[in-house]
C-alpha cells in the first residue's frame, strides 16, 4: 500500500540550512508536495516537483527526488524562526482522482 | 482571489449528534477533499468530490458522508459522534480537470466531542 515516512523533528539553529527528507511507496505517484502548517492554521503548499524531475528549487527552498530510491527532500536556505512549523511530505494519488497520502510531519525546531 | 474558506472554524457536539461542515473551494476548481487530521493518525483522506461525484473514498465508515453541489461548494456530514472524531477537518480544492493540480487547503474546522 501507500505509505509515506518521514522523521518526527529536526533541529537546527538559525541562519543554518534545514534538510528535511522523506520516502515514499507509490512508483504511480506523479507528483510530491511539501505543506507547511503553523499552529492552529490549516496547510499551506510551499512547494511540489512532478516524477520526472530531479531538482526544483524556489528562493530558499530546494527539492530534491531521487526517483530510485523513492526519496524527497527539502532543503530550507537561511533557516529562520518563521521557519519554525510542521513540514508534511505528500504524494498524489495514483489513477484519476485528486487526493493526498501524508507523511505524519517533520517539526521544525529553531535554536536561537 | 479568495482562498479555500470553511466554517465554522470550531464546533463543539456531544456523542450521538451529527454534525455538517461546509467548504468553498477557490474560485474556478471543481475539485473538494476532505481530510482528517489526529494527534494519533495524522492526516487522512476522507473523500474526494468533482463536479457533484465522489471520484474516491478513504477507509472511513459510513458514518462519514459528503457532497458536492453546482457550485463546487462542498459539505461533510458525520452522523451518530463518537469521542474518536475530534478531530480538525481540513477541506482542499484544486482545478481537478487532470494532471494532479496541487491541492490548496482551508484553514479547518476544530470539531470538539464532549
Amino acid at each position: 500500500g501507500e505509505d509515506v515516512e518521514q522523521s518526527l523533528f529536526l533541529s537546527v539553529r538559525e541562519g543554518d540550512s534545514s534538510v528535511i527528507n522523506c520516502t515514499y511507496t507509490d512508483s504511480s505517484s506523479t507528483y510530491l508536495y511539501w505543506y507547511k502548517q503553523e499552529p492552529g492554521a490549516g496547510l499551506q503548499l510551499l512547494t511540489y516537483i512532478f516524477s520526472n524531475m530531479d531538482m526544483k528549487q524556489d528562493q530558499r527552498l530546494t527539492v530534491l527526488l531521487n526517483k530510485k530510491d523513492k526519496h524527497l527532500s527539502l532543503r530550507i536556505a537561511d533557516t529562520q524562526t518563521g521557519d519554525s512549523a510542521i513540514y508534511f511530505c505528500a504524494e498524489s494519488f495514483g489513477g484519476g482522482a485528486d487526493g493526498l497520502t501524508f507523511g505524519k510531519g517533520t517539526h521544525l525546531i529553531i535554536q536561537p | 482571489k479568495a482562498g479555500v474558506t470553511q466554517t465554522p472554524r470550531y464546533l463543539i457536539k456531544t456523542r450521538g449528534q451529527q454534525v455538517t461542515l461546509s467548504c468553498s473551494p477557490i474560485s474556478g476548481h471543481r475539485s473538494v477533499s476532505w481530510y482528517q487530521q489526529t494527534p494519533g493518525q495524522g492526516l487522512q483522506f476522507l473523500f474526494e468530490y468533482f463536479s457533484e461525484t465522489q471520484r474516491n473514498k478513504g477507509n472511513f465508515p459510513g458514518r462519514f458522508s459528503g457532497r458536492q453541489f453546482s457550485n463546487s461548494r462542498s459539505e461533510m456530514n458525520v452522523s451518530t459522534l463518537e469521542l474518536g472524531d475530534s478531530a480538525l477537518y481540513l477541506c482542499a480544492s484544486s482545478p481537478g480537470g487532470g494532471g494532479k493540480q496541487p491541492q490548496h487547503f482551508g484553514d479547518g474546522t476544530r470539531l470538539s466531542i464532549l
